[in-house]
């Protein structure tokens, strides 16, 4: 097992710009979810993309949209950049009806 | 929706025992997970319960009551690597597929 894993680790931005971040999902698991972890807060569910196709979205505005490719990676992708966006953005990959997940390290965004 | 709390913060000294308590209120209860966040880290799987009781891991134990929309996530002879944030979380959604968790606790332990 390879595990989930994230790119960049940080990264820094300017109000305004997009973002695209990375993740490779764990060998075997064909669901990917995104989270955002806001300092000293528990992650906060964005979406979660199954068969490449989004099935299930949190309170999260259209600005934060994503892909998932033939291969279970995905990227997440942040239009219109705003300094309350600065955050852990976590990938969790799984294998659908197994309730287990796998998180990645992260990737730290600061917009200034 | 869902609902978790749990304390902010806790501090327990090395070689004791921690009790980390966790309540959720759901619209339709489908396990709990703890998982363990060391700062700057991936969270990882510690437990799920979906069944009432206590099961034990090692030095960790989790208990589930679902009547009482209680969990706890208990840590004997506690080691200063043990010093990190611990995510109490549950499944929602119509598919299950979206976790929510509470915003964690901070143990440190101290020597």
């Amino acid at each position: 097992e390879t595990g989930v894993t994230q790119s960049p680790t940080h990264l820094i931005k300017t109000r305004g710009q997009q973002v695209t971040l990375r993740c490779s999902s764990q060998s075997g698991h064909n669901t990917v979810s995104w989270y955002q972890q806001a300092l000293g807060q528990g992650p906060q569910f964005i979406f979660q993309y199954y068969r490449e196709e989004e099935n299930g979205r949190g309170n999260f505005p259209p600005r934060f949209s994503g892909l998932q490719f033939p291969n279970y990676s995905s990227e997440l992708n942040v239009n219109a950049l705003e300094l309350d966006d600065s955050a852990l953005y976590l990938c969790a990959s799984s294998l659908v009806g197994s309730g287990g997940y796998t998180f990645g390290s992260g990737t730290r965004l600061t917009v200034v | 929706g869902q609902n978790i709390d749990q304390p902010t913060e806790m501090t327990a000294t090395e070689g004791a025992i921690v009790q980390i308590n966790c309540t959720y209120q759901t619209s339709g209860f489908n396990g709990l997970f703890w998982y363990q966040q060391h700062a700057g880290e991936a969270p990882t799987f510690l437990s799920y319960n979906v069944l009432d009781g206590l099961e034990e891991k090692g030095r960790f134990s989790s208990f589930l009551s679902r009547s009482k929309g209680y969990s706890y996530l208990l840590l004997k002879e506690l080691q200063m690597k043990d010093s990190a944030s611990y995510l109490c979380a549950s499944p929602s959604g119509a598919g299950s597929y979206q976790l929510t968790f509470g915003k964690g606790t901070k143990l440190s332990v101290i020597p």
